[in-house]
């Protein structure tokens, strides 16, 4: 079983498209994440949620917006996408928050042309 | 503004050599988490530590915390090829530092 999943797993789009990313887990966690890694390899956190509130929410373009209908869901939903959102989004989720082992799921390649 | 930083950021080592990972962060922070990262691949926790002093080890690898000096280090002992990835390093707020990718060669 897997533990964090995502879909889709690939994502090429237009520039001014709206596209959703999923991830759902199934460990029970109560805290779920979204990490955007650039093209260098460099790690943002973007959103955090506990049991479906919202705690962090980094500098991120209103575009962004994630959507938690349960806690064992964590959606991205971008709206207007712009060639610099291209990156490798990513899902995580831990047990109840920092100091919790985080697992990862298997990323979401998202390229716009 | 918290920053992290791991130095060196490209490290070529032998196998059976030893070596270590340093990660310094800017402000105060508890709690630090180490990951690996394949090429192409998601991220896997390697550990995670709470206290000052803390050390973890786990097979060839072993991190440590010291939250006055605002460091850990993750230590390499005897490389083999299949460490070879990049490691990050993140703080409780979850800011990672660049990366360290580590290419162990025969």
């Amino acid at each position: 079983d897997t533990a964090v999943s995502q879909t889709p797993k690939y994502l090429v789009t237009q520039m001014g498209n709206d596209k959703s990313i999923k991830c759902e887990q199934n460990l029970g966690h109560d805290t779920m994440y979204w990490y955007k890694q650039d093209s260098k390899k460099f790690l943002k956190i973007m959103f955090s949620y506990n049991n479906k509130e919202l705690i962090i929410n980094e500098t991120v373009p209103n575009r962004f917006s994630p959507k938690s209908p349960d806690k064992a869901h964590l959606n991205l939903h971008i709206n207007s996408l712009e060639l610099g959102d291209s990156a490798v989004y990513f899902c995580a989720s831990s047990q109840s928050g920092s100091g919790d082992t985080q697992y990862f799921g298997p990323g979401t390649r998202l390229t716009v042309l | 503004e918290l920053k992290v930083e791991q130095n060196p950021l490209f490290l070529s080592m032998q196998e059976g050599k030893n070596y270590t990972i340093y990660c310094n962060y800017s402000t105060t922070s508890d709690r630090l988490y180490w990951y690996r990262q394949d090429p192409g691949k998601s991220l896997e926790s390697l550990f995670v530590l709470l206290s000052n002093g803390a050390v973890k080890q786990e097979g060839r690898l072993m991190a440590s915390l010291d939250t006055k000096a605002r460091l850990s280090t993750l230590h390499i002992t005897a490389a083999v090829h299949d460490l070879s990835a990049t490691y990050f390093c993140a703080v409780s707020e979850m800011r990672f530092g660049a990366g360290t990718r580590l290419t162990v060669k025969p």
